[in-house]
């Protein structure tokens, strides 16, 4: 299967820990992007690469947030001093933009349970 | 800034009756308009898009959604719903001309639930 992929699926930590997700995109998609899903809520836009560049970030990604495409390949997502507020879904997509078919295709998700 | 808005947050259906949910967006400018679905234990999938042009859209699965500038919607339709479309569906939009773009905004999601 060659979809987005991402890792850990479940992630459940305690309250001030820090954590650290993995995605995979689609080869040779050179935009990655990360939202956040919320119970009842649709997807949240948080920040998106191009190749390796980090090219906007939403106000949601606080200073507590770091991500990373060090190759332009895959992306860490990295949340330190977690909070209860951070237990979520962080949900990775990519496209390929030089497509001019502007679909995004998501991974599986990594659920994050913090204590 | 954009925002999309779907009014039915839970839907139940019995099999073969027809379905439209309701999307709404507001943004004045060229929007790309999408419909994802996800069913329960799966990642989002795409069930359509709307670009430009023909603004009645034919998706997977029998889906369509119809994009009406005037009123900025753009709703879900199946003429008859199955057991198996029982999911979540989301509404999204980004900015920008064909090909271009890039953030999706999401609306909050309908849950369907299809009855036998």
């Amino acid at each position: 299967d060659t979809g987005v992929s991402q890792d850990p699926r479940h992630k459940i930590t305690k309250r001030g820990q820090n954590v650290t997700f993995r995605c995979d995109p689609i080869s040779e998609h050179n935009r990655l992007y990360w939202y956040r899903q919320t119970l009842g809520q649709g997807p949240e836009f948080l920040t998106y690469f191009q190749n390796e560049a980090q090219l906007e970030k939403s106000r949601l990604l606080s200073d507590r947030f770091s991500a990373e495409r060090p190759k332009g390949s895959f992306s860490t997502l990295e949340i330190q001093r977690t909070e209860q507020g951070d237990s979520a879904m962080y949900l990775c997509a990519s496209r390929q933009s030089t497509s001019g078919i502007d679909t995004q295709y998501f991974g599986p998700g990594t659920r994050l349970t913090v204590l | 800034a954009q925002s999309v808005s779907q009014h039915n947050h839970h839907v139940i259906l019995s099999e073969a009756a027809s379905l439209e949910l309701g999307c709404n967006y507001s943004y004045g400018g060229t929007v790309n308009l999408f419909w994802y679905v996800q069913y329960p234990g799966q990642h989002l999938q795409l069930l359509l898009k709307y670009f430009s042009g023909d603004p009645l859209v034919k998706g997977i699965k029998g889906f369509e959604a119809e994009f009406i500038k005037s009123k900025f919607s753009f709703n879900l339709r199946k003429p008859s719903v199955q057991w198996s479309d029982t999911a979540e569906y989301f509404c999204a939009v980004n900015e920008g001309l064909t090909g271009g773009g890039n953030k999706l905004t999401f609306g909050t999601g309908t849950q369907l639930k299809v009855e036998l």
